[in-house]
């Protein structure tokens, strides 16, 4: 089946530190999105990606940047991570015509 | 700019009991609207959209532009679904989703 993975799914780091997260999908959709999760705040649109030479900032996007390798690949970075970072990060890809977003599973992640 | 409204954080209801998810939302232009679900331990995943106007697992919405409302609603709870239930809007030429901040839905038996 078609699908979006995260890596890795769980991180523990130090406030300071340099992380990449990373999406891979098999879905062939051009489209690619990076959203963080925090309780009672929803979902918030960190970059999102048209192709490979299409990245545009979201709502949410300093201290984060994003790199997209490849049609199928699309890597967040929080270049010096702080605890307010703390969140669950999703991310999602777009199909065309009818604009549904398909989700990964999400990746955990903890500043301490 | 455009915004999406979830009022409730929670809705705690009995199995059987009629459910009603409110969400409304800000926009100048014709917006596609969606409702998305999480249940525990699982990714979210697309439950309807307005234009499809049909009915999945026993829940319907409708775009109401008068009040700029796209309720979520269901006649008969289940325990099943309980889970975390966001709308959703994609404004004409926009390239992204904007979330609301979600709905917990607790069915109790």
């Amino acid at each position: 089946d078609a699908d979006v993975t995260q890596t890795p799914r769980n991180r523990i780091t130090k406030t300071g530190k340099r992380i990449m997260l990373e999406c891979s999908q098999t879905k062939g959709h051009d489209r690619m999105y990076w959203y963080r999760q925090d309780p009672g705040l929803g979902l918030r649109l960190i970059y999102y990606s048209f192709d490979v030479k299409d990245i545009n900032k979201g709502e949410i996007s300093d201290g984060y940047s994003v790199s997209r390798q490849a049609q199928a690949k699309f890597s967040l970075s929080l270049e010096s991570a702080i605890p307010n970072q703390t969140a669950l990060y999703f991310c999602a890809t777009m199909g065309h015509p009818y604009n549904e977003q398909f989700f990964g599973p999400g990746t955990r992640l903890t500043v301490l | 700019a455009q915004r999406v409204t979830q009022p409730e954080k929670l809705l705690s209801v009995f199995k059987g009991a009629p459910v009603e998810l409110k969400c409304n939302y800000s926009y100048s232009g014709s917006p596609e609207l969606f409702w998305y679900v999480q249940y525990s331990r699982q990714r979210l995943q697309l439950l309807l959209r307005h234009i499809s106007r049909e009915s999945i697992k026993g829940f319907t919405a409708d775009l109401n532009k008068g009040e700029t409302s796209f309720h979520l609603k269901k006649p008969f709870a289940q325990e099943e679904d309980s889970a975390m239930y966001y709308c959703a809007l994609k404004g004409t030429g926009r390239r992204a989703l904007t979330f609301g901040s979600g709905t917990r839905l607790q069915v109790q038996p």
